[in-house]
C-alpha cells in the first residue's frame, strides 16, 4: 500500500528561522507528491505538488519542496518562519489512482 | 474563484440516526472524492466518483453509501451512526485533465452523540 511518513507531530521553529518538514514515501515507483496546509477547523489547501517535472517545486506562501528519488523524500522548507505559518501540514502521495494517502501531519509551532 | 462547497458545515446526530452530507464540486470538475478525518488524525480516503460512476473505493464502512448526480454534485449517506463516526468529512474535486490536483472543500463536522 502506498504510504508516506512524516515524523514528529509538532515541529517547533523560531520566528525567522528555517522551517523544515520532512516527508518520505515508500515506493520504488516515484509517485505524485503533495503538501497541503490545514487551517484550524477548515479544509486542506494545496501548497505545492510534484508531478515528475522539475524536482524543486515552489509553492504558495514562500514554501518550496525538493523531490529526491535516491532518498525517497519530498521535504518542505521555508527560509523564514512567520507566526502566520502556525498551521498543520500534511504530506500526501498518489500513484495515479488519484486517491491521496496522507502522512500523520506536522503541527508547526513558531516561537517568537 | 469558485471553490468546493459542502453542506452542512456542522451536523449533530444521535447514535443509530442517519445523515446526508452534500458536496458541490468546482464548476467543470468531473471527479469527486470523499475523505474522513477523525480527531487528531490524517484524512482517510473513503470513495470517489468520476462521471457519476464509482471510480475507487477505500475504507468506507458498509453503512455508508455515496453517489454522484448528473450535475456532478455528490452525496454521502451514512446510516446507523456510531460514536466513532464523529469526524470531519471532506469532499474534494478535480478535473480529469488534471486528475492528480484535488481541491478540498471546508468539510462537514459530524458529531454523533
Amino acid at each position: 500500500a502506498q504510504s508516506v511518513t512524516q515524523l514528529g507531530s509538532h515541529v517547533s521553529v523560531s520566528e525567522g528561522a528555517l522551517v523544515l518538514l520532512r516527508c518520505n514515501y515508500s515506493s520504488s515507483v516515484p509517485p505524485y507528491l503533495f503538501w497541503y496546509v490545514q487551517y484550524p477547523n477548515q479544509g486542506l489547501q494545496l501548497l505545492l505538488k510534484y508531478t515528475s517535472a522539475a524536482t524543486l517545486v515552489k509553492g504558495i506562501n514562500g514554501f518550496e519542496a525538493e523531490f529526491k528519488k535516491s532518498e525517497t523524500s519530498f521535504h518542505l522548507t521555508k527560509p523564514s518562519a512567520h507566526m502566520s505559518d502556525e498551521d498543520e501540514y500534511f504530506c500526501a502521495v498518489s500513484y495515479g489512482n488519484n486517491r491521496l494517502a496522507f502522512g500523520k501531519g506536522n503541527q508547526v509551532v513558531v516561537i517568537p | 474563484a469558485a471553490g468546493v462547497i459542502q453542506s452542512p458545515r456542522h451536523l449533530i446526530k444521535e447514535k443509530r440516526e442517519t445523515a446526508t452530507l452534500k458536496c458541490y464540486p468546482i464548476p467543470r470538475h468531473d471527479t469527486v472524492y470523499w475523505y474522513q478525518q477523525g480527531p487528531g488524525q490524517d484524512p482517510q480516503f473513503l470513495i470517489s466518483f468520476y462521471e457519476k460512476m464509482q471510480s475507487d473505493k477505500g475504507s468506507i464502512p458498509d453503512r455508508f453509501s455515496a453517489q454522484q448526480f448528473s450535475d456532478y454534485h455528490s452525496e454521502l449517506n451514512m446510516s446507523s451512526l456510531e460514536l466513532g463516526d464523529s469526524a470531519l468529512y471532506f469532499c474534494a474535486s478535480s478535473s480529469s485533465s488534471l486528475a492528480y490536483e484535488q481541491y478540498f472543500g471546508p468539510g462537514t463536522r459530524l458529531t454523533v452523540t
